[in-house]
């Protein structure tokens, strides 16, 4: 009953620093997300893929690396922590069309860069 | 391009009362549409959904009817509960859009006893 795992839920980053954020789904989904919701704002997408090894560009790519090796998990790289990424980060998945395209969301990652 | 349009909040409601937050949606071709609710702390979690036009989702006893007329899925619901407190979010998917998800900015509801 897993579902979508990120982790970590928080973490400390200080500038310039890098780090991965992890995600695993176990639903065997093509399709997975990263989105950043700031505080009191929506989501932003900041990558996506729509299999194993296609990743793709979202809105707000920069500073942000992503891949794909395998179905099930897809890490999200912070290169050159900026005080601008301060944010939580979602990773989610879906199976996409026709299986019936629900998205389904990690519990989040609360990252603080001082 | 597809995108979505939420009523802007805070809205704040006493226990009991009845909720509306609208949403209206621009799409290129026959989207589905969501609702996700987001309780502090946690992630987006399902509400509803509906996949075509006069479909109700349902929920909880959250309601929405997607209406192709008038672009709409509107969230209601008869009587709200303190436990209703939460961020509210509209959503559309299409399938000529590569499985893109649409989210509107969030409305925060706090339901006052």
């Amino acid at each position: 009953n897993a579902g979508v795992t990120q982790t970590p839920k928080f973490r400390i980053l200080k500038i310039g620093q890098s780090m991965t954020l992890q995600c695993t789904q176990d639903m065997n989904h093509n399709y997975m997300y990263w989105y950043r919701q700031d505080p009191g704002m929506g989501l932003k997408l900041i990558y996506y893929s729509v299999g194993a090894g296609i990743t793709d560009k979202g809105e707000v790519p920069n500073g942000y690396n992503v891949s794909r090796s395998t179905t099930e998990d897809f890490p999200l790289r912070l290169e050159l922590a900026a005080p601008s990424q301060t944010s939580v980060y979602f990773c989610a998945s879906s199976p996409g069309w026709p299986a019936g395209n629900t998205i389904y969301f990690g519990e989040g990652s609360w990252l603080t860069v001082v | 391009g597809d995108s979505v349009t939420q009523m802007e909040g805070p809205v704040t409601l006493s226990e009991e009362a009845f909720l509306t937050i609208n949403c209206t949606y621009t799409a290129t071709g026959y989207p589905s549409l969501f609702w996700y609710v987001q309780y502090p702390g946690e992630g987006l979690q399902l509400l509803l959904k509906a996949t075509k036009a006069d479909d109700k989702g349902s929920n909880k006893g959250f309601e929405a009817t997607y209406r192709k007329e008038t672009t709409s899925f509107h969230l209601e619901k008869g009587s709200v509960q303190v436990s209703d407190s939460a961020v509210y979010f509209c959503a559309l998917s299409e399938s000529n859009t590569g499985n893109q998800f649409y989210f509107g900015t969030g409305t925060s509801l706090t339901v006052i006893p």
